[in-house]
């Protein structure tokens, strides 16, 4: 069983709010990591768009849009990707990411499609 | 503005070596808290990390996955970071990235365009 779970596929309209989940497997508490996201469109390399932790020790990625927000949910074990007011230009890959014994471990990616 | 490019091969046989650079700009592996990471992404596959290498050349962090077969080696004074896998097989075929690396905030914040590498005899 994958370290990062993430739902394959998910589809939303435009102005809508899509709510991105990364499961950790059992034995990994989220509460213990920080959790990045990364955002990959079709021909292009992935690009960091925050990291979160907590409410108070969180990171936005350069230029990346508020509409872009992360949390957690303690009780499924899960980090959040938030994605408010759902533009076309958010339809992509997005990645959940977390550091764990000195390495990374990168989720299985959800596609995002938006229409 | 920061800018990385890998190049290498673009097939290489199984069970041979490969080689990939990163030559970077807009930033300097000799000043603290700057590293750069190799990513992997088989084709329409996930992104798998595959190691860090830091400003002080004291910080080498493995996939433990491959952690055998991999070696990151830098080169400060050309702005160039290499990556070395041996054994290669037909599952390495993938597009390989390298990325700045943040330590202190632990972000691949700028990335390369990529290499597609295949492996295959």
């Amino acid at each position: 069983q994958a370290v990062l779970t993430q739902p394959s596929s998910l589809s939303a309209s435009p102005g809508a709010s899509a709510s991105l989940t990364c499961t950790l497997r059992s034995g990994f508490n989220v509460v213990s990591y920080r959790i990045f996201w990364y955002q990959q469109k079709p021909g292009s390399p992935p690009q960091f768009l925050l990291r979160y932790t907590s409410d108070s020790d969180k990171q936005q990625g350069s230029g990346v849009p508020s509409r872009f927000s992360g949390s957690k949910d303690t009780s499924a074990n899960a980090g959040i990707l938030l994605i408010s007011g759902l533009q076309s230009e958010d339809e992509a890959d997005y990645y959940c990411m977390i550091w764990h014994n000195s390495a990374s471990l990168f989720g299985g990616g959800t596609k995002l499609t938006v229409l | 503005q920061i800018t990385l490019k890998e190049s290498g091969p673009t097939l290489v046989k199984p069970t041979q070596t490969l080689t990939l650079t990163c030559t970077f700009s807009g930033f300097s592996l000799r000043v603290a808290g700057e590293g750069v990471g190799w990513i992997r992404q088989p084709p329409g596959k996930a992104l798998e990390w595959l190691a860090v290498i830091s400003w002080d050349d004291d910080s080498h962090l493995y996939s433990p996955s491959l952690k055998n077969r991999l070696t990151v080696t830098r080169d400060a004074s050309k702005n160039q970071v290499i990556l070395t896998m041996t054994n290669v097989d037909p599952v390495d075929t993938a597009t390989y990235y390298c990325a700045r690396y943040d330590f202190s905030s632990a972000v691949l914040d700028y990335w390369g365009q990529g290499a597609l590498v295949t492996v295959s005899s």
